[in-house]
């Protein structure tokens, strides 16, 4: 079955800086790819996603790209906020009927002030 | 505006006892999943259903059960719980790729 490893666990940037967070899928069948965030408390909630038939998609701050050559997928946070701390799972699925998603094991975005 | 509701915020239960997590989705989703978080592990996958009354196993179903015997509704349930199944537990629903997930229960196990 589908395996997603997820780097780094812990990651700690000064506000501004730039936060890039990265994952790896085992299944070669695998399409979606999807970036949750959860804030404290919370529950996990989808930020941006990407397709395997797509290499990069952006939303304002928040970009996501897919080698898919590597199994390779990245969130890239650019000037990043107090509000961006969170911890951040990826995601893998190869749709299908079921939509499963195989998370990865979440990174703990701090941003200090 | 998609809900997924789960029965409690907390619960501690003691070892040995029989218990359910109830989630319920207001979206009439076909999909729904249940998930356990744990720190430095992630989310992983219990069990999920894609219909009423099917089910599927996911990377840990050991020491798990579900029912799923209406569609806005799906049940965990712990024959008989054990303090290593101390956790956070989420439900979550989709029916196409994007899931949408309940406010969690923290479950200890004493």
């Amino acid at each position: 079955g589908e395996n997603v490893e997820q780097h780094p666990s812990t990651l700690s940037v000064q506000e501004g800086d730039s936060a890039v967070i990265k994952c790896t899928y085992s299944d070669s069948a695998s399409n979606y790819f999807p970036w949750y965030k959860q804030e404290l408390g919370k529950r996990p909630q989808l930020i941006i996603d990407i397709r395997s038939n797509v290499g990069e998609k952006k939303d304002q701050r928040i970009a996501v790209t897919l080698n898919k050559t590597a199994k390779h997928f990245s969130l890239h946070i650019t000037e990043t906020q107090p509000e961006d701390s969170a911890v951040y799972f990826c995601a893998a699925s190869y749709g299908g009927a079921t939509n499963k998603l195989i998370f990865g094991t979440g990174t703990l975005l701090a941003v200090q002030p | 505006d998609v809900k997924v509701t789960q029965s409690s915020r907390y619960l501690v239960k003691r070892t040995g006892e029989k218990v359910f997590l109830e989630c319920v989705q207001d979206m009439d989703h076909e999909n729904m999943f249940w998930y356990r978080q744990d720190p430095g592990l992630g989310l992983r996958l219990i069990y999920f259903s894609y219909d009423v009354k099917m089910k599927e196993k996911g990377d840990i179903p050991e020491g798990y059960s579900v029912s799923r015997e209406k569609k806005e509704r799906f049940s965990l349930i712990l024959e008989s719980a054990s303090t290593n199944q101390t956790s956070m537990y989420l439900c979550a629903s989709n029916q196409g790729p994007e899931a949408f997930f309940g406010q969690g229960t923290r479950l200890t196990v004493v």
